[in-house]
């Protein structure tokens, strides 16, 4: 049962225009989210992260967005550059339950088209 | 500072045989995790290892398994391949057992069994 849910597995955007990827999770115990970018030949590399007590969380183009009731949060980029073409994965932990792993979803391929 | 290396890049097996892959953290990290991923599934938590102690496991049979040296270097093996083991193997690094946040990943083995 996936814990961590990612329904769109691509999205294209034109460039200079906003990219909205979305993830779902179920498991109420998680309380720390975490997106990651992982570009072909390379591993995934850190990207924004939110904690459950956050709403939102801003770096520079990046926006991580958190609705607790929906259980659901969404990466904003914008605006979208040729070079944000990847593959972002979601990610959750449960912190306050001790050193739990990372729960990923199965990521979302972004293209974005000069 | 070097990132995390993972050997060997590639790797062909047939059923029934077995493998090691092996990941070096990056100098001073003491925390390795362990992810595979497929297309199917995303990234799926295989195991933690810190100090030489595992820390965590995750939902796969006993056929994979790992295993920490002193100098934080991993190795995890696979043994009586199936068609299904076929996969990306990502490893992780990080100062502290725990600190998701601050994983590095290095750039996989891309398992074949053929």
């Amino acid at each position: 049962d996936q814990q961590v849910k990612q329904n769109s597995p691509s999205l294209s955007v034109q460039e200079g225009r906003i990219s909205i990827l979305n993830c779902d999770y179920t498991n109420s115990m998680f309380d720390y989210f975490l997106w990651y970018k992982k570009y072909p030949a390379e591993g995934p590399t850190f990207l924004i992260s939110i904690s459950s007590i956050k709403d939102k969380n801003e770096d520079g183009r990046f926006t991580v967005f958190l609705n607790k009731s929906a259980k659901h949060l969404s990466l904003h980029i914008v605006p979208s550059q040729p070079g944000d073409s990847a593959v972002y994965f979601c990610a959750a932990s449960a912190r306050n339950s001790g050193n739990t792993p990372l729960v990923f979803g199965k990521g979302t391929r972004l293209s974005v088209i000069a | 500072k070097a990132g995390v290396t993972q050997t060997p890049r590639y790797l062909i097996k047939t059923r029934g045989q077995q493998v090691t892959l092996s990941c070096s953290p990056i100098s001073g990290h003491r925390s390795v995790s362990w992810y595979q991923q497929t297309p199917g599934q995303g990234l799926q938590f295989l195991f933690e290892y810190f100090s030489e102690t595992q820390r965590n496991k995750g939902n796969f049979p006993g056929r994979f398994s790992g295993r920490q040296f002193s100098n934080s270097r991993s190795e995890m093996n696979v043994s009586t391949l199936e068609l299904g083991d076929s996969a990306l193997y990502l490893c992780a690094s990080s100062l502290r057992t725990g600190d998701n946040e601050k994983l590095f990943f290095g750039s996989g083995t891309q398992l074949s069994v053929l």
